[in-house]
C-alpha cells in the first residue's frame, strides 16, 4: 500500500516562516489527490486547515496556505505563533473512496 | 451548524465486536454532496481512515480493514455506524465520526470517543 510521507518534526522561530510537506513513497503527489491539511492539539480533534491543495477552511488565518511544491504538498505558515505548535497531517485521496493519512508532523515555536 | 457525535460501549473485549453510532446534528445524513466517515487514532499515532458510506449506502472501506468492517447508515435517524469484528489491542484508539464533501478532502470531525480493547 502506498504510504504518505510527513517530516515527523520541525521546528520554527516566532515570527518565521516554516513549509511542511506531504507526500508519496511512491511518485508524486498532484491535485488530483486533494491534499488536505489539519491542525491537531493533543486531546483534541483535528481542525481542518487547507483543503483540496490550497482552499483555506472558513475562519482560518490567511498565514495557513496550501501549495504543491515539487513533486509534494505543501502547508507554508507564516509569522509563527506560539499558538500554532501543534501536530500538522495531511491526507492524500487515493481513488475509489479511498483516503490515506500521513503520520503527522509534530511543529514546535522556539 | 454541524454536529457529529460518536456513542458506543466505553470498554470492548479482545475477540469482541465494538460497534460504534454517530449522530448528525444540524445537517441531513441524505445530502446529495456529502459522504459520512469513520477515522481512528491509537494513542500517540497518526490517523487512520476506516470507511466511508453514502447516503444510499453505497460503502468504501480502507483495504487494510476491510475482511473485519461495516459501516452503515439509518437515514430515519440521522445516524450512521460502525462495527469492527475481532478486536484486538491493536484497535485500541479514538475513534472519529466525519463528513466530507464529494471531491474534496474538507472533512470536519465528531469529537472522538475512546475505545479501550481489554479483557
Amino acid at each position: 500500500q502506498t504510504v504518505v510521507t510527513q517530516e515527523p518534526s520541525f521546528s520554527v522561530s516566532p515570527g518565521g516562516t516554516v513549509t511542511l510537506t506531504c507526500g508519496l513513497s511512491s511518485g508524486s503527489v498532484s491535485t488530483s489527490y486533494l491534499p488536505s491539511w489539519y491542525q491537531q492539539t493533543p486531546g483534541q480533534a483535528p481542525r481542518t486547515l487547507i483543503y483540496n491543495t490550497n482552499v483555506r477552511s472558513s475562519g482560518v488565518s490567511d498565514r495557513f496556505s496550501g501549495s504543491i511544491l515539487g513533486n509534494k504538498a505543501a502547508l507554508t505558515i507564516t509569522g509563527a505563533q506560539a499558538d500554532d505548535e501543534s501536530e500538522y497531517r495531511c491526507v492524500l485521496y487515493m481513488g475509489s473512496g479511498l483516503w490515506v493519512f500521513g503520520g503527522g508532523t509534530k511543529l514546535t515555536v522556539l | 451548524q454541524l454536529q457529529l457525535q460518536e456513542s458506543g460501549p466505553g470498554l470492548v473485549k479482545p475477540s469482541e465486536t465494538l460497534s460504534l453510532t454517530c449522530t448528525v446534528s444540524g445537517g441531513s445524513i441524505s445530502s446529495s454532496i456529502h459522504y459520512w466517515d469513520w477515522i481512528r487514532q491509537p494513542p500517540g499515532e497518526g490517523l487512520e481512515w476506516i470507511a466511508a458510506i453514502y447516503y444510499t449506502g453505497r460503502t468504501y472501506y480502507n483495504p487494510s480493514l476491510k475482511s473485519r468492517v461495516t459501516i452503515s447508515v439509518d437515514t430515519s435517524k440521522n445516524q450512521f455506524s460502525l462495527k469492527l469484528n475481532s478486536v484486538t489491542a491493536a484497535d485500541m484508539a479514538v475513534y472519529y465520526c466525519a463528513r466530507h464533501t464529494r471531491d474534496s478532502g474538507d472533512f470536519s470531525w465528531g469529537q472522538g470517543t475512546l475505545v479501550p480493547v481489554s479483557s
